[in-house]
Order: structure tokens, then sequence, then C-alpha cells
């Protein structure tokens, strides 16, 4: 069956510090894979995406993601967390349909 | 452009009532969805759209109605609530790209709804 595991539920960084977030896929097609932000009480904002080409992906707000297929993961990096990136974070997998998985979300929270 | 826009903002019903959530695009996207999202388990797909007069199910269609009878429209009919039904809704809109990418979905802001 197609899924989305992200396994981390909460996870907290200071300030400045680096961030890793962690999404593995099962998927029998070729994934699209995406990433999302979702601030309190708002919508999701695209960070990234994923389809084809060089497995390292730049987004928005200095993130990055790397796709391993050997591994089935897509993590997503930033290499100095600011306060405002305190939100919930969703990796996603598509065929190339409209279909979306997506994963259970990682909440992060960032100490000063 | 206003994006995906969703009325309302919060709701509250009590079980066995009816109501409709409203979502527009003004993207000229073919593919709609709504989604319900729960604590701890991300986003779900209850009903989705590839085009004006064509819907299917998506994960979770059971006590949910949609119709598009309008690109722009894709409203999610509650048929007679039940908590269960207490979530948040999310609807969303994607193109597909000529250059051959994948497409991108592109989220409202959402509708806080909780049944009594």
């Amino acid at each position: 069956a197609q899924s989305v595991t992200q396994p981390d539920i909460h996870i907290t960084v200071s300030e400045g510090a680096s961030l890793e977030l962690r999404c593995n896929y099962s998927y029998g097609a070729t994934p699209y894979l995406f990433w999302y932000v979702q601030s309190p009480g708002q919508g999701l904002q695209l960070l990234l995406k994923y389809f084809s080409g060089d497995t390292l992906v730049q987004g928005i707000k200095g993130f990055e993601a790397e796709f391993k297929r050997s591994q089935s993961s897509f993590n997503l990096r930033k290499p100095s967390v600011h306060w405002s990136d305190a939100a919930e974070y969703f990796c996603a997998v598509t065929s190339g349909t409209y279909k979306y998985i997506f994963g259970t979300g990682t909440r992060l929270k960032v100490l000063a | 452009n206003a994006g995906v826009t969703q009325t309302p903002k919060f709701q509250v019903l009590k079980t066995g009532q009816s109501m409709t959530l409203q979502c527009a695009q003004d993207m000229n996207h073919e593919y709609m969805s709504w989604y319900r999202q729960d604590p701890g388990m991300g986003l779900r797909l209850i009903h989705y759209s590839v085009g004006a007069g064509i819907t299917d199910q998506g994960e979770v269609p059971n006590g949910y109605n949609v119709s598009r009878s309008t690109t722009e429209d894709f409203p999610l009919r509650l048929l007679s609530a039940a908590p269960s039904q207490t979530s948040v809704y999310f609807c969303a809109s994607s193109y597909r790209p000529t250059s051959g990418s994948t497409d991108t979905q592109y989220f409202g802001p959402g509708t806080r709804l909780t049944v009594l």
C-alpha cells in the first residue's frame, strides 16, 4: 500500500541550530514528492517539490530536501532555524495525479 | 488572484444538521479536492474533481457530497452532521503544467467545523 511516514511527531530545536525532518515513502510508481508547511490556523504552503533531475531540491525560506531512492526518503533540512519556522510540516507523495498521500506531520518547536 | 478561498472559516453545527462548505479558485485549475485534517492523521482526501461535471470519491467520502458545476467552485455538503465530522477542512486546487512537471496543489485557508 502507498504510504508516507514521518516518524517524528514533535521536534524541538534551538534557534540557529540545524534541522532535519524525516520523510519515508512507500510507493510503487516513480514518486513526486512535496514538503508543505502549515502555520497555526493557516492553510498549507508549498516549501519545495521533487519530480526528477537533481536529487537535492532547494525551496523557499532556506529549506532544502534530498531525494534518496535507495532509502525511499525525502528528508527536509535547514542549516539554521529561525523562530518563525515553528510550524507543522507535512511530507506528501503523488504519482503525478491530483491524488496526494500525506504524512501525519511533524510539529516543530523553536527555542529562543 | 485570490487563489483558493473557503467560507466559512468557522462553523458549529448540531448533530443531524446539514450545511455546505464553499470553495472557490480563480486560477482556472482543472483539479480540485477536499481534505479533512485530524490530529495525528495528516490530511485525508474526501472527494476530488478533475473538471466541471466530474467528481469521484477519495479515501473518506462517507457522509459528504460534492458537485462541480463550474471550473471555479467545488462545494462540499454535509448531509447529516455527526460529531465524527468535527475536523478542519481544506480545499485544494491544482494544474497540470504543459512542460511535463508534476502538478502542485494550492490550499485554501481551511474551515474549522465543530459538530456537537
